[in-house]
């Protein structure tokens, strides 16, 4: 198994261009998350997914969209990015709480180092 | 909402000695609690995790203690060794929840040969 996997590995940005951040997992995860990780801040969620079709919005979703077309794939959209979102970008998934044997251990990506300038 | 704050923001011990990381959250409601590790250019990993009807638990030199009434919990690292320099999270979660977890600011942790 690959694990939670996420292209690109780093990135640079213009203010105001757009990208999307690729994430997908192999173990028919239902849940599936993204954080952005700064400096002193630890992990803030940002958009999270407890299955195919269903989204909603973390602690700092603003500037960020999601959808969930699959179970395997979750991808984070920026529409217009902003020096603001200078940050590494973490995607995770795990058995949703009750439905599993491990209850809310969320596998991380190796995360995308994203600067906007 | 649930908010976790961790302290402190770096420690260094010399290999050998004990460390202790703290973390308080503030939903009373949160029963699930667990502790990532973080190596330096890596995503996080699951070290350790406790749930509200468990008021300790142990997985060799690593251990972690709750309190419920308090409202905090720590983890315990004895024995130290060099490759347990990394970052470290405590992290808080309600079942309710599903695995919406919310995370504290992280501990770099150092330790020293």
């Amino acid at each position: 198994n690959a694990g939670v996997t996420q292209t690109p590995k780093f990135q640079v940005l213009k203010t105001g261009q757009s990208m999307t951040l690729q994430c997908a997992q192999d173990m028919n995860h239902e849940y599936m998350s993204w954080y952005r990780q700064d400096p002193g801040m630890g992990l803030r969620l940002i958009h999270y997914s407890v299955g195919a079709g269903i989204t909603d919005q973390g602690e700092v979703p603003n500037g960020y969209n999601v959808s969930r077309s699959t179970t395997e794939d979750f991808p984070l959209r920026l529409l217009s990015a902003a020096p603001s979102q200078t940050s590494v970008y973490f995607c995770a998934s795990s058995f949703y709480a009750g439905s599993g044997t491990s209850y809310n251990e969320q596998f991380f990506g190796p995360g995308t180092r994203l600067t906007v300038l | 909402g649930e908010n976790v704050e961790q302290h402190p923001s770096t420690l260094s011990v010399q290999e050998g000695d004990s460390a202790v990381i703290k973390c308080t959250y503030s939903d009373s409601a949160s029963n699930y609690f667990p502790w990532y590790k973080q190596e330096l250019g890596k995503g996080p990993q699951l070290i350790i995790d406790i749930r509200s009807n468990v008021g300790e638990k142990k997985d060799q030199r690593i251990a972690v203690t709750l309190n419920k009434t308090a409202k905090h919990f720590s983890l315990h690292i004895t024995e130290t060794q060099p490759e347990d320099s990394a970052v470290y999270f405590c992290a808080a979660s309600s079942y309710n929840q599903g695995g919406k977890l919310i995370f504290g600011q992280g501990t770099e942790l150092s330790v020293k040969p």
